[in-house]
């Protein structure tokens, strides 16, 4: 069964650091992979889906990248701010037909003006 | 991206009552869609799969009984908390996949209180 894990469970920087957050998974025979954002009481953003076939997908000033064969993900947040703050999760659809994304625990960011 | 609505957002009700919630995709036909439990400060986690037309396929742990789901369009699927219980108490997500990208689109959640 996927497993996803998700390292380290917080994280507090001062604006304008550049910080790393990462997420492994058990079965490395995945479909894809998936970052959200999620605010305090609201729903999901998504934030990069990452093809299996892919190392890493891009957008503004996030970067997520993917190793498949190792079972790890990243994701690089360049020139935080405080409006990063947030719960940041990784998710994983595994390579069977039907299956859902399975969500890992999440990162709690704070980025301190 | 496409769109998946939930409605109730939010629903205070009293012990014993049921309750239930309605997940809609906006845009496009979901054959497949998903109902997720979040307990505060915890991640969200997967009770069950619904196929249109189908039973729906319930995770380890989760009573089928208590947690009635019905797939019975395309665009909707809906999930009732039978005689619900103050530890029923959760943020309910439901997802639905696009079959057209594969990508699964998610609603903005119910905050289900149990008194």
């Amino acid at each position: 069964k996927q497993e996803v894990t998700q390292i380290p469970a917080a994280l507090s920087v001062p604006e304008g650091e550049n910080l790393v957050l990462n997420c492994s998974f058990t079965d490395s025979a995945i479909y894809n992979l998936q970052w959200f954002r999620q605010d305090p009481g609201k729903g999901l953003t998504s934030l990069l889906l990452i093809q299996s076939s892919q190392r890493e997908q891009t957008s503004g000033r996030l970067n997520a990248s993917l190793d498949k064969s190792s079972g790890r993900s990243t994701l690089y947040i360049a020139a935080s701010q405080p409006g990063d703050s947030a719960t940041y999760l990784c998710a994983v659809r595994t390579n069977q037909a039907g299956t859902a994304l399975i969500f890992g625990k999440g990162t709690t960011l704070s980025v301190s003006s | 991206g496409a769109v998946v609505s939930q409605h109730p957002s939010r629903v205070i009700c009293k012990s014993g009552t049921s309750v239930k919630i309605e997940c809609r995709s906006l845009d496009f036909q979901a054959t497949t869609m998903f109902w997720y439990r979040q307990f505060p400060k915890q991640s969200l986690m997967l009770m069950a799969t619904s196929n249109e037309g189908s039973k729906a396929t319930y995770e380890q742990g989760v009573e089928k009984d208590k947690f009635l789901i019905n797939h019975a369009s395309l665009t909707l699927s809906t999930l009732t908390v039978t005689s619900a219980h103050p530890e029923d108490s959760s943020f309910y997500i439901c997802s639905a996949r696009d079959p057209r990208t594969n990508e699964q689109f998610f609603g903005p959640g119910t905050r289900l209180t149990v008194l």
